[in-house]
């Protein structure tokens, strides 16, 4: 099973600073990846597909990147609405999904 | 517009069943692989099961691997989640989900509440 890890555990930033996520799987995946944004009391939202592909009506802000192990979400100027939850996502084998374990971003 | 909408969750004593249903709108359920995810109080988020859209393949995470059971009525636009021998570890909100892509969930039902105690 392929384990993801996701760092920081939080990230406490201001309204228009960048943000800067990290995912890291225990073995290579590819390109294999996505990004999720959940708010409390909501169900996820699928941000990011592929590592980088930005789902539709996704902001332009949001970017993912990376391949292989290691992979970044970047939010280029935290806007009020982007406080959440972040999950990155991959399914090597169907269906075996895995979820990484989340980063908090909080306002500082 | 797509929309998923999950029911059936409520209180349920340790080794009772559940049945979680999922009602689909806006799209063609019948050519959608589609998933159950949860999500236990204050926690992270955990694949439960997933099913192929002519219901050929499915699988399901070791967590509930015996005891939860996927399906679908295409005709009906409706998934579910047969779930038996429950424990107080499956207390969660459970979302359906569309994959997408063969590995990505693109649409989120709102969450049924399954809390498992005594």
């Amino acid at each position: 099973e392929i384990v993801l890890t996701q760092s920081p555990v939080t990230l406490s930033l201001s309204p228009g600073e960048r943000a800067t996520l990290s995912c890291r799987a225990s073995q290579s995946i590819s390109s294999n990846l996505a990004w999720y944004q959940q708010k409390p009391g909501q169900a996820p939202r699928l941000l990011i597909s592929d590592a980088s592909n930005r789902a539709t009506g996704i902001p332009a802000r949001f970017s993912g990147s990376g391949s292989g192990t290691d992979f970044t979400l970047t939010i280029s100027s935290l806007e009020p609405e982007d406080f959440a939850v972040y999950y990155c996502q991959q399914c090597s084998s169907w269906p075996l999904f895995t979820f990484g374990p989340g980063t908090k971003v909080d306002i500082k | 517009e797509v929309q998923l909408v999950e029911s059936g969750g409520g209180l349920v004593k340790p080794g009772g069943s559940l049945r979680l249903s999922c009602t689909a709108s806006g799209f063609n359920f019948g050519v959608c692989t589609m998933i159950w995810v949860r999500q236990a109080p204050g926690k992270g988020l955990e694949w439960v099961s997933a099913i192929g859209a002519d219901s050929s393949h499915r699988g399901h995470a070791d967590s509930v691997q015996g005891r939860f059971s996927i399906s679908r009525d295409n005709a009906k636009n409706s998934l579910y989640l047969q779930m038996n021998s429950l424990r107080a570890e499956d207390t969660a909100v459970y979302y359906c989900a569309r994959e997408i892509s063969g590995r990505y969930f693109d649409s989120w039902g709102q969450g049924s509440l399954v809390i498992v105690s005594s």
